[in-house]
C-alpha cells in the first residue's frame, strides 16, 4: 500500500519569506504525486502535480515542488510567501484499486503567514 | 466549464430526517468521488463511481446511498444520520485512468451538513 507522511502539522512563515512544506511518500510504483490546497470551508485546489515526467513541477500561484525519488520526497516551495497563501495544505498519492485509483491523503500541514 | 458544482451549500437535519447531496460536473469526466470531511482533517473517500457504476464503497454505513443518475451527476442520499455524521461532503470528478495516467481530481467547494 502506498502511503505519504506530511512532516509537519503545522508551518509559520513571515510574509515574502520563503515556504517549505514536506512530503514523504511510500509506493511500491512510479507514483502519481499532488499537492492541493484548501482555505477554509472551501473545496480542495489543485496546486501541482507529478506524474513521472519533469522532476521539478511547477503549479500555480508560484508553487513548485521537487520529486526526489532517493529520498522519497515530494516537498512544496514558494520563493515569497503572500498572507493569501495561508490555508491547509495536501500531499496526495494516487493509488490504483479496484480497476480504479483512488487518493491517499497526508495528514495536512497548516500554513500560517505572518505579516 | 472546469467546475464541480454542490448543493446545497449548507444544510441543517433531523435524524429522521431524509435529504440528499447533489453533485454535477460538465467536463466529461467519467469517475467521480464522494468525500467526508472532519474539522482539521484530511477528506475521507466514501465512494467512487466509474463509468456511472459504483466501483468502490469504503465500508460507508447505509444510511448513506449514493447515486450516478447520468455521467454529469452524483447524489449523496442521506436517511437516519447521526450527529457524528456532521462534516463537510466534498465532491470530486477526474478522467478515468488511460495507459496507467492517473488523473488529478476536481473538488466541489462541499456541502457543510450538520445533524441535530
Amino acid at each position: 500500500a502506498q502511503s505519504v507522511t506530511q512532516l509537519d502539522s503545522h508551518v509559520s512563515v513571515s510574509e515574502g519569506t520563503p515556504v517549505l512544506l514536506r512530503c514523504n511518500y511510500s509506493s511500491s510504483y512510479s507514483p502519481s504525486l499532488f499537492w492541493y490546497v484548501q482555505h477554509p470551508n472551501k473545496g480542495l485546489q489543485l496546486l501541482l502535480k507529478y506524474t513521472s515526467a519533469a522532476t521539478l513541477v511547477k503549479g500555480i500561484n508560484g508553487f513548485e515542488a521537487e520529486f526526489k525519488k532517493s529520498e522519497t520526497s515530494f516537498h512544496l516551495t514558494k520563493p515569497s510567501a503572500h498572507m493569501s497563501d495561508a490555508a491547509e495544505y495536501f500531499c496526495v498519492v494516487s493509488e490504483p484499486t479496484s480497476g480504479t485509483y483512488k487518493y491517499i491523503f497526508g495528514t495536512g500541514t497548516r500554513l500560517k503567514v505572518l505579516a | 466549464d472546469t467546475e464541480v458544482t454542490q448543493t446545497p451549500k449548507h444544510l441543517v437535519m433531523g435524524m429522521t430526517n431524509k435529504k440528499s447531496l447533489k453533485c454535477e460536473q460538465h467536463m466529461g469526466h467519467r469517475a467521480m468521488y464522494w468525500y467526508k470531511q472532519k474539522a482539521k482533517k484530511p477528506p475521507e473517500l466514501m465512494f467512487v463511481y466509474s463509468y456511472e457504476k459504483l466501483s468502490i464503497n469504503e465500508s460507508v454505513p447505509s444510511r448513506f446511498s449514493p447515486e450516478c443518475p447520468n455521467s454529469s451527476l452524483l447524489n449523496l442520499h442521506l436517511h437516519a444520520l447521526q450527529p457524528e455524521d456532521s462534516a463537510l461532503y466534498l465532491c470530486a470528478s477526474s478522467q478515468e485512468a488511460v495507459a496507467g495516467i492517473r488523473n488529478e481530481q476536481f473538488f466541489g467547494p462541499g456541502t457543510r451538513l450538520t445533524v441535530l
